[in-house]
């Protein structure tokens, strides 16, 4: 199965500032990824599919980039609503797979 | 609007079965394009997913290979809900479980753009 690795495990940033998390894949996943957002006691929710496309209702400060083996997602102006813990997840090949996550945490 | 609703026990003895159900609306569990899927998180384990049920013109399953010999997931259509079942329950099954719909399948399984609010059950006598 394809192991998603999401780095760093922990980010520490300013509100109003830039967010920049990796994922990276041990094959590639075309551009068969999405990415949620988790906050404590809730669902992951869909921010991304598509590799870059927003989900319905999604701020346009999410965006997501890349292809293959390493995509991005980036924050362009941290809010306080975007506090929360991110994972990618892949469904380029059978099974589908998460990533470990990373924490976005206020600095 | 798709909602999600789980249902069923909090606390399961080792050994015995964990059950839940998902409640659907908005959407039908007969769809010819949804999947709908069990998942669950643990802080050893991450968000993993279990399985899943769905309809093209006959129903399929499709199971984890570290779940398979214990893993049920059944259809039900005259409620619009869909079930899971984990026999032979140990304490490293306690996790939080999440029924997620796949709305249209993408690639090799599709995107959870549909989730439950997630039952935290715990494995212990």
């Amino acid at each position: 199965e394809i192991v998603m690795t999401q780095s760093p495990a922990t980010l520490s940033v300013s509100p109003g500032e830039r967010a920049t998390l990796s994922c990276r894949a041990s094959q590639s996943v075309s551009s068969n990824l999405a990415w949620f957002q988790q906050k404590p006691g809730q669902a992951p929710s869909l921010l991304i599919y598509g590799a870059s496309t927003r989900a319905t209702g999604i701020p346009a400060r999410f965006s997501g980039s890349g292809s293959g083996t390493e995509l991005t997602l980036t924050i362009s102006s941290l809010q306080s609503e975007d506090f929360a813990v991110y994972y990618c997840q892949q469904y380029n090949d059978w099974p589908p797979t998460f990533g470990g996550g990373t924490k976005v945490e206020i600095k | 609007q798709v909602q999600l609703q789980q249902s069923g026990p909090g606390l399961v003895k080792p050994s015995q079965t964990l059950s839940l159900t998902c409640a659907i609306s908005g959407d039908s569990v007969s769809s010819n394009s949804a999947t709908w899927n069990w998942i669950r998180q643990s802080p050893s384990r991450g968000l993993e997913w279990l399985g899943r049920t769905y309809y093209r013109s006959k129903w399929y399953n499709d199971y984890a290979v570290s779940v398979k010999s214990r893993i049920t997931i059944n259809p039900d259509t005259s409620k619009n809900h869909f079930s899971l079942q984990l026999n032979s329950v140990t304490p490293e099954d306690t996790a939080v479980y999440y029924c997620a719909r796949v709305g249209t399948v993408v690639g090799a399984t599709g995107y959870f753009d549909y989730w439950g609010q997630g039952t935290l059950v715990a494995v212990s006598s």
